[in-house]
This record gives structure tokens, sequence and C-alpha cells, in this order.
């Protein structure tokens, strides 16, 4: 079955590098997904990475995947205020019909 | 410019009443979605259509009810039998073909739904 699982709250001062994790249960995983929501508003994908791939850079963010633990992450570097927001992980599965699952999402502060 | 549009943005229902959410998009994406999203739970995806004329429950289908008759338009009903209605309600759509670039997820800005 499919359960995407991550932590509910992370707190960073600004400048600092924000690290947000995931796990996930179902090995047929395609593609993996970050997405972030900012308050009031619909969700944005911010990038994405392949099942057999380990990392990802795209800019200030960093995704890294260990497929045997099923653990993904985002690295946000030089985290600014603009990044506070809710970030989520999604998986979409072989067969599934492009039909993602969310984690419960991630929800970052940055502090001055 | 192609997107997703929700509406309306706030929607007040009394009790016992059902209300339709409308949700539209210009993509011309094959697949539709709509989620629930309460405070610390994510998104629990209620129904989804990957069609015209047809579409699948999802995790939370319970009181709630959906049609495409349209493959721009996707629209939600919550029933009166839907026990705890008051949440943010997420539409999206996804193209069914392709590599990564079409699976992104588009969403549209949510309609907040509150029972009074």
């Amino acid at each position: 079955g499919e359960d995407v699982e991550q932590s509910l709250f992370l707190s960073v001062r600004e400048g600092d590098s924000s690290v947000i994790n995931c796990t996930y249960t179902d090995s047929s995983s395609t593609y993996l997904y970050w997405y972030k929501q900012e308050p009031g508003a619909g969700l944005q994908l911010l990038t994405y990475i392949f099942s057999n791939m380990d990392m990802k850079q795209d800019q200030r963010l960093t995704v890294l995947l260990n497929k045997k633990d099923k653990h993904l992450s985002l690295r946000i570097a030089d985290t600014q205020t603009g990044d506070s927001a809710i970030y989520f992980c999604a998986e979409s599965v072989t067969g599934g019909g492009n039909k993602l699952t969310f984690g419960t999402g991630t929800q970052l502060k940055v502090e001055l | 410019d192609g997107g997703i549009t929700q509406s309306p943005k706030y929607l007040f229902r009394k009790e016992g009443q059902n209300v339709t959410l409308s949700c539209e998009q210009n993509l011309n994406h094959d697949a539709m979605y709509w989620y629930r999203q309460d405070p610390g739970q994510g998104l629990r995806l209620i129904y989804y259509s990957q069609i015209v004329n047809d579409f699948q429950k999802g995790d939370i289908a319970e009181g709630y009810s959906v049609s495409r008759e349209k493959k721009e338009s996707f629209p939600l009903t919550v029933t009166s039998a839907q026990k705890n209605p008051t949440a943010f309600y997420l539409c999206a759509s996804t193209s069914l073909w392709g590599g990564p670039s079409n699976t992104e997820a588009f969403f549209g800005q949510g309609t907040r739904l509150t029972v009074v």
C-alpha cells in the first residue's frame, strides 16, 4: 500500500540550510516530488526525482533519494523568509495513472 | 494562460445542505482530482477521474459525489451525509502521458468550506 510520512514542523534561522525529510512505503514508486504550499493557496511543484536517481540539484534545492530505505529529503540552502511554507512530498507509482499520494506536509518556519 | 480555477474561494454551508465546489481547467489534462486538506493530515484524496464520464473513489469518498461530463470540469458536491465537511478543498489536474514533466500536478487555489 501507499503511505507517505513527514515530520510536521521545522524551524530554521535565515541563511541556514533546511532539510525536510520524507519516508514512503511503496517500492514501485516511479517519480517522487516536492511541492510547496503558501498560506491559503494551492500547491506548486518545486522539483521531482525519478526513482532510479540518487540525487538531483536545482539551484538552492537538493533532493536526495535513498531507495533502499525509502527515504527522500529536500535540502534548501541559504533559507530565506520567503521559503516559509508547507512542503509536501508525493509519489506516483507504476500503473497508478499518475495518481499522487501526498505526505502529511512539513511546515517550515524561517526566523530572522 | 492555461491553468486550473476553483470557485468560490470561501463557502459557508448550513448543516443539512448540499453544496457544490467548482473546478475548471484549460490545460487539456485528462486526469482531475479532489483533495481535502486538514491541519496535520496532509492531502487526502476524495475522488479522481482519468477520463470523461468515469471516476473512482479515493481514500475518503464517503459523503461526497462528483461528475465528469466534460474534460474541463470536475465539480465536487459535499452532501449532508459528510459529517465533518469543514476543510480546505483542493482540485488538481495532470496529464496521463509522457515523462515527468507531464506528471506534474497543477493545483487550483482552493476552496475553504465552513459549516455554520
